[in-house]
């Protein structure tokens, strides 16, 4: 499957600001990927999907001026939490979608403080 | 998408045989089912996935029921790497989406 980096590992940032988390699509050139998060103990939630050159689609009771989401290449997406409160904290994780399935990145954990 | 029934959590000895049991009673016949596996505080990985025949790969067998509506991933010889959550989900055709369920927690004990 596609070889999928992400970036950073974990933040730390003071609520109020606004935090971008990248995820790169290193041998594929996706048109789509996949962004989710997950909090401790749970199960991954899947907050939207990114389509490169047009709007991403967002799962219902996610906040699409709150989370904004850029996939202006096939090989990039970004995630951006604006003003960041604490509830915000999560891990938040990327996908893109190859021939032979999904991959996953390695996870971006943000800690709002 | 068809949801999904696992058991919360599994134990199983090293090096035996982990058989993790999944149940997708409303599943349709274009819809497939795929395995992945998350270890602590990394991205899921990809197991295993078939749409009714049963598969096997390096890391584990899917053996789906004739009815479709349940289905088994094996670990042969499973080893204290293998503990994870462990979730099955089913996907559609027609979506590139894949939605999460709770997953079960398998783990490997010396």
């Amino acid at each position: 499957g596609a070889v999928v980096s992400q970036h950073p590992s974990w933040v730390i940032c003071k609520s109020g600001t606004s935090v971008k988390i990248e995820c790169r699509s290193l041998d594929f050139q996706a048109t789509t990927m996949f962004w989710y998060r997950q909090f401790p103990k749970q199960s991954l939630m899947l907050m939207a999907t990114s389509n490169e050159g047009s709007k991403a689609t967002y799962e219902q009771g996610v906040e699409k001026d709150k989370f904004l989401i850029n996939h202006a290449s096939l090989t990039l997406s970004t995630l951006t939490v604006t003003s960041a409160h604490p509830e915000d904290s999560s891990f938040y994780i990327c996908s893109v979608y190859d021939n032979y399935g999904y991959t996953f990145g390695s996870g971006t954990r943000l800690t709002v403080v | 998408d068809a949801k999904t029934t696992q058991p919360p959590s599994m134990d199983c000895a090293e090096g035996r045989a982990a058989n993790l049991p999944c149940n997708h009673s409303t599943i349709s016949g274009n819809e497939y089912v795929y395995w992945y596996r998350q270890i602590h505080s990394q991205g899921p990985q990809y197991i295993i996935h078939g749409l009714k025949n049963n598969e096997t790969n390096e890391m584990a067998s899917l053996i789906i029921t004739e009815d479709r509506k349940s289905s088994t991933l094996i670990l042969p010889h499973a080893t204290l790497r293998d503990t994870a959550v462990y979730y099955c989900i089913v996907r559609g055709f027609n979506t590139d989406k894949l939605i999460f369920g709770t997953g079960t927690r398998l783990q490997v004990f010396p």
